[in-house]
């Protein structure tokens, strides 16, 4: 079975920094696919990123980017410019082919991110 | 608008008497999920569904039952509701086929005393 391990609970970064967030990952399959979703105080979940196992090149979407490390089983994200809007919970999440279970995602424990103004 | 509704929004109940959350899409998605979201666990699956009358277990599917009658509606029925189902509920629909992005409704909060 796959786990997801978010090992920061909590983060707070000042408004305009940059700040990553850490995920990492166990499984024994070779292709599959990541994503982080956003969770605002609305509760409504976001996607903000997704990575495709196969794919080198590093997931980028505006001033959100990934560190994905296969080797490593690491899966980061990175925001750059922070804004207050990023107030949120933060979700890794890890979905694997050949796709089964209805898509089903494996979440980790989440990340409260808070910037400060 | 392409979304994913849930019904009611907030729930509050008492031991044992039976409900129904609703779940309906509008983007024609095969697949539909539910799961719950508890602190420090995030979201784990409960049910999922992968074609109209086709549903199977997800890892934590004790004490809940779904039912695919139809492509877009997917509810969840708690017929004998216990405190410890206390939680928030997410439905989740998508493509059976890439990209594989999960739509997400708007969360039911329920309250079991």
């Amino acid at each position: 079975a796959q786990t997801v391990t978010q090992s920061q609970p909590e983060m707070s970064v000042q408004e305009a920094e940059t700040v990553t967030l850490s995920c990492t990952y166990d499984t024994s399959e070779n292709n599959y696919y990541l994503f982080w979703y956003k969770q605002p105080p609305s509760r409504q979940m976001i996607l903000v990123i997704r990575q495709e196992a196969y794919k080198q090149q590093n997931a980028t979407e505006n001033r959100f980017s990934v560190n994905f490390q296969k080797a490593a089983k690491s899966f980061s994200l990175k925001i750059s410019d922070s804004q207050l809007g990023d107030t949120a919970m933060y979700f890794c999440a890890f979905m694997k082919p050949p796709i089964r279970a209805g898509n089903m995602l494996t979440f980790g424990g989440g990340t409260r991110l808070m910037v400060k103004p | 608008e392409a979304q994913v509704t849930q019904n009611p929004r907030y729930l509050i109940t008492v031991t044992g008497k039976k409900l129904t959350v609703t779940c309906s899409q509008n983007m024609n998605h095969e697949y539909m999920s539910w799961y719950r979201q508890d602190p420090g666990l995030g979201l784990r699956q409960i049910y999922y569904s992968m074609n109209v009358e086709v549903t199977d277990k997800g890892d934590v599917p004790e004490g809940y039952k779904v039912s695919r009658k139809e492509k877009r509606n997917f509810p969840l029925i708690l017929e004998s509701p216990s405190p410890n189902q206390t939680s928030l509920y997410f439905c989740a629909s998508s493509l059976s086929t890439g990209p594989h992005e999960q739509y997400f409704g708007p969360g039911t909060r329920l309250t079991v005393t």
